[in-house]
């Protein structure tokens, strides 16, 4: 057990709706950090919250957002939903952040867009 | 670019036998971690090397970080069925993030 919580952990929906995945990261840990993983692109780092403020984008698309909350939760917003975000949606947290930083997942929250 | 590159991309063995899966850098890093995701699960920290030449065992892995910290290596002795998974290597990004390579699968027949 990672102590990285993710809700739901299955989610089926079709396209052109909105989603919000939820996470919650280990006791202590003040970065959170969300992947996208597919079949064929590997896991695609998205955007890294720490300590409630964005610290870095990577590959999101505008329809995607996401916020970390005052008590570390953070949330992960996907709309107008295509088929081709169907994958596997992960988050991480570490304590601080950084390159140095080992990362801790979630089980992750598969999405599937009919 | 900013990419790691992980070969080979798939490797089957017969249990018993070893494993290694290589990771490259175009450029200098600073660290690099490896991952283990087994099937149906998420992505597990295994190892930081961070200097030159640096070689770190657990059990039967084997890591090592070049020389010139342009590449690493995972080297597992007798593998096991309870090695199979997909293995990442992932190096630090220019914001701080972790760019992961595509990782390398491997299945073991027992």
């Amino acid at each position: 057990d990672s102590g990285v919580t993710q809700t739901p952990k299955h989610l089926i929906t079709a396209t052109g709706q909105r989603v919000t995945l939820r996470c919650s990261p280990r006791s202590g840990d003040l970065s959170v950090y969300w992947y996208q993983q597919s079949l064929d692109q590997g896991l695609q780092f998205l955007i890294h919250y720490y300590n409630g403020e964005e610290r870095a984008k990577g590959n999101i698309l505008e329809r995607f957002s996401a916020q970390q909350f005052p008590d570390l939760h953070s949330e992960l917003n996907l709309s107008s939903l295509e088929l081709g975000d169907s994958a596997l949606y992960f988050c991480a947290s570490s304590v601080g952040w950084g390159e140095s930083q080992p990362q801790h997942f979630g089980d992750g929250t598969r999405l599937s867009i009919l | 670019g900013q990419q790691v590159m992980q070969i080979p991309q798939y490797q089957h063995v017969q249990e018993g036998e070893d494993f290694t899966t290589y990771c490259n850098s175009s450029t200098t890093l600073s660290n690099i971690q490896w991952y283990k995701q087994r099937p149906g699960g998420h992505p597990v920290f295994l190892i930081q090397l961070v200097k030159s030449g640096e070689v770190k065992k657990q059990k039967r892995l084997t890591f090592q970080f070049g020389e010139a910290k342009k590449n690493s290596s995972l080297h597992i002795t007798a593998t096991q069925t309870t090695d199979v998974g997909t293995y990442f290597c992932a190096k630090g990004g220019s914001q701080g993030n972790l760019i992961f390579g595509k990782g390398t699968k491997l299945s073991v027949k027992p």
